[in-house]
C-alpha cells in the first residue's frame, strides 16, 4: 500500500461545479497535512495547509479525518483557473506527496 | 519573496556522463530537498539536507548522491547518467521539519533528458 494515496483522475468537471478530491495517507501517526496545487510545466505551490478543525479559503474547504486516515479538498463554483493538478501531502518524519490528481475545468 | 532557483531548465546529457544539478535558495531555509517527479508516480524524495554538510537519503537514492557545502546552494550529483534517470528534477527549500504551517517552496524544476 502507498503511503499517500490520491485519485489521479482526470477530473473534468463544467465551470461552476463543485469537485471533491480524497487522499489516504497509511502513518496514523502524521502531523500536518497539506494540498499544493500545481499548474502544467511548473512547480508545486502550497494551496492550503489542513487543520484538524477543518478549514476554508473562499471557494476551497479542506478537512481532515484522523479516524479514517484521510483528508479532503472541495472546490465550490469551479473556474477555469482552477485547472491543475492537486498534490495532497503527508508529513510524519517527512513529507510525502501523493501523485497528484488532474483536474480540468470546461466552459 | 522567497526564491528557489535552478540551474537549468532543460538539460540534455548522454549514457555515462557525470550531471550536476545546482539549486539555491535565498531565505536562510535549513532544509533542502531534491525530487524527482514522472506521470503516475508522482514526486518523489531523492535526498534532503537539514544543515550544512548534513544529508540524508530518501526513497530513491541510488544512482544520486548530494552536496550541501553552503547554506544557500544544494547540490545533485548524477555520477554516471543513465535513461531511467530522465526525468523532471525538483529542488525544494523549508523553513522548519516539523510544523503545520510552514510552506516548501520549490524551484521551477530541471527537465533531463539522458540520451
Amino acid at each position: 500500500r502507498k503511503e499517500v494515496e490520491q485519485d489521479p483522475g482526470p477530473f473534468n468537471v463544467p465551470e461552476g461545479a463543485t469537485v471533491a478530491f480524497n487522499c489516504t495517507y497509511s502513518n496514523s501517526a502524521s502531523q500536518s497535512f497539506f494540498w499544493y496545487r500545481q499548474d502544467c510545466r511548473k512547480e508545486p505551490k502550497l494551496l492550503m495547509s489542513v487543520y484538524s478543525s477543518g478549514n476554508e479559503d473562499g471557494r476551497f474547504t479542506a478537512q481532515l479525518n484522523r479516524a479514517s486516515q484521510y483528508i479532503s479538498l472541495l472546490i465550490r463554483d469551479s473556474k477555469l483557473s482552477d485547472s491543475a493538478t492537486y498534490l495532497c501531502v503527508v508529513q510524519g518524519g517527512k513529507l510525502i506527496f501523493g501523485q497528484g490528481t488532474e483536474l480540468s475545468v470546461k466552459p | 519573496d522567497v526564491k528557489v532557483t535552478q540551474s537549468s531548465r532543460y538539460l540534455v546529457k548522454r549514457t555515462g556522463e557525470k550531471v550536476f544539478l545546482e539549486c539555491v535558495q535565498d531565505m536562510d531555509h535549513e532544509n533542502m530537498f531534491w525530487y524527482r517527479q514522472d506521470p503516475g508516480l508522482g514526486l518523489r524524495l531523492i535526498y534532503f539536507s537539514y544543515d550544512v554538510k548534513m544529508k540524508e537519503k530518501g526513497d530513491i537514492p541510488e544512482g544520486y548522491s548530494v552536496s550541501r557545502e553552503k547554506k544557500e546552494r544544494f547540490s545533485l550529483i548524477l555520477e554516471s547518467a543513465s535513461t531511467n534517470q530522465t526525468s523532471m528534477y525538483l529542488c525544494a527549500s523549508l523553513e522548519h521539519l516539523y510544523s503545520s504551517y510552514n510552506e516548501q517552496f520549490f524551484g521551477p524544476g530541471t527537465r533531463l533528458t539522458v540520451l
